[in-house]
Formats: structure tokens, C-alpha cells, sequence
């Protein structure tokens, strides 16, 4: 069964500042990852897909990459706003089965 | 874009009470879900559906039941409220692997 870790499980940096959000998954055999933001007490909004074939996607200040051989996955945001602050949740999928998300990274972004 | 409904974004109601929970997708997916979401226990999939009038439990269905007449459609019923089912409560659509979420319902029983 699919296992999804995401390190750190919060983070608080001041604004400008680069980041980076990891995602570790058990079961590499995946069909695509998916990362969302959640902002409290709100519904999941996808940021990236990045299917199985792909090494990385990218949206704005977004960054999204894939290593599927090795489980992992990272989200990059460039130049960080208070307007980011929000749960991160990735979440891997793999073909004709549930889907599986990760605990999320809680990101503050000091102004 | 895609969109997908939920009928209340706050409810509250009385421990035994029967409560329906409405979700609508415009883009005619087959693959429909219903989660909650709790602090320190992430999501957890109550129900999903491939196809209407199909329905598979996921790891939490004790306590709740659902229905999908329609292929836009899928209803999360709690046929007696109890306050352990005080939650947020997710609805999704997929299509190939692609998630799209509403907003959200928050559920408090009393």
C-alpha cells in the first residue's frame, strides 16, 4: 500500500525567501503526483500534475519535480509571499487504485 | 475550468438526525469521492464511485452510506448523526488521475 511522508511538517520563513517541500512515496510504480494547497478551513486546490513521464512541471513561482525511481518529489516556490501561507499536501497516484495523500507541509510566510 | 460543488459550507445538526450531503461536477466525470478531514489524522476516504449507481466503501464507511443516481451527482448521507462525525467533509471528482476538490462542508453535530 502506498505510504506518502512530507518533510518538514511546518515551516516559517520570512518573505522573499526560496522553498523548497519535500514528498517521499513507498510505491514508485505511479501513474502521476499531484500537489495541492489547502487554506483553512477550505477545500483542496491543485497546484501541479506531473505525470510518470514527466521530471517537472512548472506554474508562475511554482515548481513541481519528480524522481519516481527514488520516491520522491519536491515544490519549489520562488520568492515567497505572505499569500502562501497554506497546507501543502502532495499526493501520488497509482492506476486503479485510491488515491493517496501525504500529511502536508503547514507553510507560514512572514511579512 | 472544472467545478465541483458541495450544497453547504457550514452545517450543524442534532446527534440522530439524518443528514444528506450534496455534491455536483460539471465535467462529467465518472470517478467520484467523499473524504473527511480531521486535524492530526489527514484525509480519509469515506466512499467513491466509478460510475453511476456504483459504489465502493473506502477505509472509514461505518456510519454513512451514499447514493449516485447521476453521473454529476453524489450524495454522502449520515443516516444517524453522532458527534464522533464532527468533520470537515471533501467531495472530489477525478479523470485520469487528476483530482479537482470542492470547498468543502464543515459538519458539526450536537
Amino acid at each position: 500500500k502506498q505510504e506518502v511522508t512530507q518533510i518538514p511538517a511546518a515551516l516559517s520563513v520570512p518573505e522573499g525567501e526560496n522553498l523548497v517541500l519535500n514528498c517521499s512515496f513507498t510505491d514508485s510504480a505511479i501513474y502521476n503526483l499531484q500537489w495541492f494547497r489547502q487554506d483553512p478551513g477550505k477545500g483542496l486546490t491543485s497546484l501541479l500534475l506531473i505525470q510518470s513521464s514527466q521530471r517537472e512541471q512548472t506554474s508562475g513561482r511554482l515548481n513541481a519535480s519528480l524522481d519516481k525511481s527514488s520516491g520522491r518529489s519536491t515544490l519549489y516556490i520562488a520568492a515567497s509571499q505572505p499569500g502562501d501561507s497554506a497546507t501543502y499536501l502532495c499526493a501520488p497516484y497509482n492506476y486503479g487504485q485510491n488515491f493517496v495523500f501525504g500529511p502536508g507541509t503547514r507553510l507560514s510566510v512572514l511579512p | 475550468d472544472v467545478k465541483v460543488t458541495q450544497s453547504s459550507r457550514y452545517l450543524v445538526k442534532r446527534t440522530g438526525e439524518k443528514v444528506f450531503l450534496e455534491c455536483v461536477q460539471d465535467m462529467d466525470h465518472e470517478n467520484m469521492f467523499w473524504y473527511r478531514q480531521d486535524p492530526g489524522l489527514g484525509l480519509r476516504l469515506i466512499y467513491f464511485s466509478y460510475d453511476v449507481k456504483m459504489k465502493e466503501k473506502g477505509d472509514i464507511p461505518e456510519g454513512y452510506s451514499v447514493s449516485r443516481e447521476k453521473k454529476e451527482r453524489f450524495s454522502l448521507i449520515l443516516e444517524s448523526a453522532s458527534t464522533n462525525q464532527t468533520s470537515m467533509y471533501l467531495c472530489a471528482s477525478s479523470w485520469t488521475g487528476n483530482q479537482y476538490f470542492g470547498p468543502g462542508t464543515r459538519l458539526t453535530v450536537t
